[in-house]
């Protein structure tokens, strides 16, 4: 099963760099790593994804390792607004198949 | 454009019941996957259509079921309810299918269920 293990909880504070890893040893080749977040009494939101190579965007950065075991979300500057549950998800193909496998996710609060 | 907009928010049943929750994507998206969400469990993927057709199926009762309509709005149907089916049930759509490509997906408000 491709599965994904975070910290139950992270604390930051505002205006600080946050990094929050994942691990996923037994991803395949060919999935890609998403990251999404839900914030109190709304549904998740899409972060960021990538295969291989780190990934930038407004919202975030992805770095992956080498070896793609691993990968670390990461915020430039916290603010109070990124305070919800980071997901790290994967794909699995189990009885003929695919499913997006949610992990429990890491709960960031951003101290002011 | 509008996002993905799930209908009713809020519903109560009694156990044996049956229930019907409505999910209308992003306009030109073909893909609806439904998911439900519990502090126990977490969350999980119940089944993704695409196009009309269920692609892909979690590991849910047949009492869980669902379909798709020609302009991609989804319908998910819960049959003879139990008290562990509350929770909150989430609606996302993709332009394509969201498991097997790269798709970002767009997840709606939730329909928070409660049985009793």
């Amino acid at each position: 099963d491709a599965k994904t293990t975070q910290p139950n909880s992270m604390e930051s504070n505002e205006e600080e760099p946050v990094h929050l890893p994942c691990n996923h040893s037994t991803i395949s080749g060919t999935d890609y790593i998403h990251w999404y977040r839900q914030l109190p009494s709304q549904g998740p939101e899409y972060v960021i994804h990538g295969l291989t190579s780190n990934v930038n965007n407004r919202m975030a950065s992805l770095a992956i390792a080498e070896d793609r075991k691993s990968s670390t979300l990461i915020l430039h500057r916290a603010t109070l607004r990124d305070a919800a549950v980071y997901y790290c998800i994967l794909r699995d193909y189990v009885d003929s198949s695919y499913k997006l496998i949610f992990g429990s996710g890491t709960r960031l609060l951003v101290r002011p | 454009k509008a996002g993905v907009t799930q209908t009713p928010r809020y519903l109560i049943k009694t156990r044996g019941q049956q229930v019907t929750l409505s999910c209308s994507p992003i306009s030109g998206h073909r893909s609806v996957s439904w998911y439900q969400q519990t502090p126990g469990q977490g969350l999980q993927f119940l089944f993704e259509y695409f196009s009309e057709t269920q692609r892909n199926k979690g590991n849910f009762p047949g009492r869980f079921s669902g379909r798709q309509f020609s302009n991609s709005r989804s319908e998910m149907n819960v049959s003879t309810l139990e008290l562990g089916d509350s929770a909150l049930y989430l609606c996302a759509s993709s332009l394509e299918s969201a498991v097997t490509g790269t798709d970002t997906q767009y997840f709606g408000p939730g329909t928070r269920l409660t049985v009793l």
